[in-house]
């Protein structure tokens, strides 16, 4: 079983929808969560940090749920700009300077 | 704004070359990484260093060496490369002390293809 798991998807949403993507992971002593975003043939970037309580940025809210060891990424409105590869990523305790363990992402397109 | 380097985009080899890989980033960060991204199996990390001539094994190091001589600098070397070597190659930097998720840059990243 894979330690981060995401839907690959591809997510084909019209423009103005509402999308949500689910990620789940198996260590339950992890530590820190994010959402990267790749768009296609580019690096990945920080899209935003999880946090117990949840988080909101504009139109993206994310939400880590411990008890069943899952994050999720809501995205509202969706924009054509949207349309990405979307990573969860989470590190562990004992990992100090490692790096993180990355889901292997789930695509969004959104169509006009 | 940090940035990093990679010296390839794309890169094309024979099986059983040797390849090297570069990483720069111009911000001082201890601790680089290399990763390998394939379809459906997300970035895989390959080896790490924190310092300068340190380096530690990552998840697959199998096929795979580096070298950290300059700060500044982390080379990813292919002995001897192999078909299944054929990949998207990302390097990473972070700074010691900050919280890793939230300010680990990507280099561009360097497609290789191994004929």
């Amino acid at each position: 079983r894979k330690e981060v798991e995401q839907d690959p998807g591809p997510f084909n949403v019209p423009e103005g929808a509402t999308v949500a993507f689910n990620c789940t992971y198996s260590n339950s002593a992890s530590q820190s969560f994010f959402w990267y975003r790749q768009d296609c043939r580019k690096e990945p970037k920080l899209l935003m940090s999880v946090y117990s309580s949840g988080n909101e940025d504009g139109r993206f809210t994310a939400q880590l749920n411990r008890a069943s060891q899952y994050i999720s990424l809501l995205i509202r409105d969706s924009k054509l700009s949207d349309s990405a590869t979307y990573l969860c990523v989470v590190t562990y305790r004992d990992t100090g300077r490692r790096a993180l363990t990355f889901g292997s992402g789930t695509r969004l397109q959104v169509q006009p | 704004d940090v940035k990093v380097t990679q010296s390839s985009r794309y890169l094309v080899k024979r099986t059983g070359e040797k390849v090297f890989l570069e990483c720069v980033q111009d911000m001082d960060h201890e601790n680089m990484f290399w990763y390998r991204q394939d379809p459906g199996l997300g970035l895989r990390l390959i080896y790490f260093s924190y310092d300068v001539k340190m380096k530690e094994k990552g998840d697959i190091p199998e096929g795979y060496s580096v070298s950290r001589e300059k700060k500044e600098r982390f080379s990813l070397i292919l002995e001897s490369a192999s078909t299944n070597q054929t990949s998207m190659y990302l390097c990473a930097t972070i700074r010691t002390g900050q919280v890793i998720g939230e300010t680990q840059y990507f280099g561009p990243g360097t497609r290789l293809l191994v004929l």
